[in-house]
């Protein structure tokens, strides 16, 4: 099992560039999420998915989109780059929600420039 | 309102002594508390998890943790660090509510083992 996996690992943007980020998981876990990480402030959750088809927002929702077409995948959107969006973003999964463990992928770093 | 404090954003030990490092939450029903490790460059992995089947949990690599409800802490502890154990560690909350759960992660504390 590959667990979770994120792609890309890194990338740099111009303030204004729009990207997605992919996240997959092969542990048919229904819930996943995306966080992202800046020193001193842990781990802030941007948006989750309890299922298929479903979306919710977290902490920090803005200036993301997310979306899960699939069980396997969850995407995060940026539609237009800014430098305040400069960290290390990472996604996870669980089995159900609350008092299961979360597996984490390996991150992406991202810059906005 | 569901909170997770860790003491110390860093903390210094030297190779064979205890590591002590502190966790403190607060939540309006029973949660469930987890210990995860962060290595350089690498996701989060799970070090331990309580769920109230017993107050003293083990977990991987020596690590144990204690939930104790009247100090609302859930301190991890290992009698001998190792240089390998050094990284960050995140304490987390999570407890259900009406209409859904949330899981609350710490700011983290970076352990350094000295030789």
């Amino acid at each position: 099992n590959a667990g979770v996996t994120q792609t890309p690992k890194f990338r740099v943007l111009k303030t204004g560039q729009s990207m997605t980020l992919l996240c997959a998981q092969d542990m048919n876990h229904e819930y996943m999420y995306w966080y992202r990480q800046d020193p001193g402030m842990g781990l802030r959750l941007i948006h989750y998915s309890v299922g298929e088809g479903t979306t919710a927002k977290g902490e920090v929702p803005d200036g993301y989109n997310v979306s899960r077409l699939k069980k396997q995948n969850f995407l995060l959107g940026l539609e237009s780059a800014a430098p305040s969006q400069t960290s290390v973003y990472f996604c996870a999964s669980s089995y159900t929600g609350w008092d299961y463990e979360q597996y984490f992928g390996p991150g992406t770093r991202l810059t906005v420039t | 309102a569901q909170s997770v404090t860790q003491l110390g954003s860093h903390v210094s030990v030297s190779e064979g002594a205890l590591v002590l490092l502190r966790c403190n939450y607060s939540s309006s029903v029973p949660p469930y508390l987890f210990w995860y490790v962060q290595y350089p460059n690498q996701g989060l992995q799970l070090l331990l998890k309580y769920t109230s089947a017993a107050t003293l949990v083990k977990g991987i690599n020596g690590f144990e943790a204690e939930f104790k409800k009247s100090e609302t802490s859930f301190h991890l502890t290992k009698p001998s660090a190792h240089m390998s154990d050094a990284a960050e560690y995140f304490c987390a909350v999570s407890d259900a509510y009406t209409g859904g759960f949330k899981t609350i992660f710490g700011a983290g504390t970076r352990l350094f083992v000295k030789a």
